[in-house]
């Protein structure tokens, strides 16, 4: 039940496009939905994150899309660039202990 | 902006050794901090909670005994790995939330990739 479920592992985009990131949740005690973006070698850096009482948030070219009903959030990410290219892991936290998902690998291609 | 350090950033070390990694808030207080651990290819698996001034939270299936955490003051937590296995090679990433703010966003740090040989 602590589980948090991300699809698809690797993605390939073209420079310009849209990248679309999914995760789904069984928890309903989640209460806190961050993104996080993940260099190699290096430690994540918060993205975006949402609470579910609100729908959708959006910051420059990343938006987070929440479902709340169906246990369902997902990342877009707009115009995507080759310096996008990284590791992409949502996650879901419950009083601060966050539950990552497995990742996705995002290669933007030039 | 926050910002978590990491000391050291790789360490390499024989079978059977210990090995201490530090975790710094250099520009903030923090009363909670995490150790993740990750395998290459694979997503962060929370370890521990560090509380300041009291005893770690461990997850399910971490060994207190081997991992031990301290967390002595508001902006240092320290993980030691005891009598390293290469089993124990991976990357160790601590986190902590900023104490004043009471909001959710932990900051994390660079990594330390401990190979055991």
């Amino acid at each position: 039940q602590q589980q948090v479920k991300q699809s698809p592992q690797s993605l390939i985009v073209q420079k310009g496009g849209i990248s679309i990131i999914n995760c789904a949740y069984e928890n309903t005690a989640f209460d806190y939905f961050p993104w996080y973006q993940q260099f190699p070698g290096k430690g994540p850096a918060l993205l975006i994150a949402i609470r579910p009482d609100v729908s959708e948030k959006k910051e420059g070219r990343f938006t987070i899309s929440f479902n709340k009903s169906a246990k369902q959030f997902s990342l877009h990410i707009m115009d995507s660039q080759p310096g996008d290219s990284a590791t992409y892991f949502c996650a879901a936290s419950i009083r601060s202990r966050l539950t990552f998902g497995e990742g996705t690998q995002l290669t933007v291609n030039p | 902006g926050a910002v978590v350090s990491q000391h050291p950033s790789r360490v390499i070390c024989k079978s059977g050794t210990s090995v201490k990694i530090e975790c710094r808030s250099l520009d903030f207080q923090a009363t909670t901090m995490f150790w993740y651990r990750q395998f290459p290819k694979q997503s962060l698996m929370l370890m521990a909670t560090s509380n300041e001034g009291s005893k770690a939270t461990y997850e399910q299936g971490v060994e207190k005994d081997k991992f031990l955490i301290n967390h002595a003051s508001l902006t240092l937590s320290t993980l030691t790995v005891t009598s390293a296995h290469p089993e124990d090679s991976s990357f160790y990433i601590c986190s902590a939330r900023d104490s004043s703010g009471g909001g959710y966003e932990q900051f994390f740090g660079p990594g330390t990739r401990l190979t055991v040989l």
